[in-house]
């Protein structure tokens, strides 16, 4: 597609339950990107994905947070256990080399 | 910790003015410099970037200024439309791609065009 997609847009999880969160990149973008963004704040870095390299992984705030891309191209964000400080929008961004990032419009979880 | 913010969380302007966000940032390794439109519901989506060896760059109807002596970042919007009404995000980071590392995001300004 022409953009960066993301599904499902609003997943309604109880405390306790797994989620998966998927991203399909621009097209040959080889650099992939998680956020997390809380109500009314901007942005936070997650996860960083060369290919299907995970180069960085500072920004997850858990273990029980996983993220993988396996072929390079789409990739999946998952929360197991989920509790209630979990609920927020999770961005998913793309680019190409030296390239700006582009984001979808995010997935709007919220954990009852 | 190093961070970037924004001087105002609100700016209200008038249809048809010119309007000027601002940003500092306080880590001087930061060498990529971007601009972001958030509207409601949606990701934010890319407006302009500057990389640390230029210090003012022009698209269609804005400009990104950077003053790496006092660490600050604006973004200019002329002639502001009732659909540049968002939230505006400066982010940054230290290497010098744009694709090659996390950015930093700002906590963001809500733009507000007045008729």
């Amino acid at each position: 597609g022409a953009g960066v997609s993301q599904s499902p847009r609003y997943k309604v999880a109880k405390r306790g339950q797994d989620v998966a969160l998927r991203c399909d990149p621009i097209s040959g973008h080889v650099s992939l990107f998680w956020y997390q963004q809380a109500l009314g704040q901007g942005p936070e870095f997650l996860t960083y994905f060369q290919n299907e390299a995970q180069l960085d992984k500072s920004g997850l705030p858990s273990d029980r947070f996983f993220a993988e891309r396996p072929e390079g191209s789409v990739s999946t964000l998952k929360i197991q256990r989920t509790q209630q400080e979990d609920s927020a929008v999770y961005l998913c961004a793309s680019s190409s080399p030296l390239g700006p990032q582009h984001f979808g419009d995010g997935t709007r979880l919220s954990i009852l | 910790g190093e961070s970037v913010g924004l001087h105002l969380p609100t700016l209200s302007v008038q249809e048809g003015d010119n309007s000027i966000i601002n940003c500092a940032y306080s880590n001087s390794a930061s060498d990529y410099f971007i601009w972001y439109k958030q509207e409601s519901g949606k990701g934010p989506q890319f407006i302009i970037d500057i990389r640390s060896n230029m210090d003012k760059r022009q698209g269609q109807r804005v400009t990104v200024l950077l003053n790496k002596t006092v660490k600050h970042l604006s973004l200019q919007i002329a002639a502001t439309q009732p659909g540049d009404s968002a939230v505006y995000f400066c982010a940054e980071n230290s290497r010098s791609g744009g694709g090659a590392d996390g950015l930093t995001f700002g906590k963001g300004t809500h733009l507000i065009i007045q008729p």
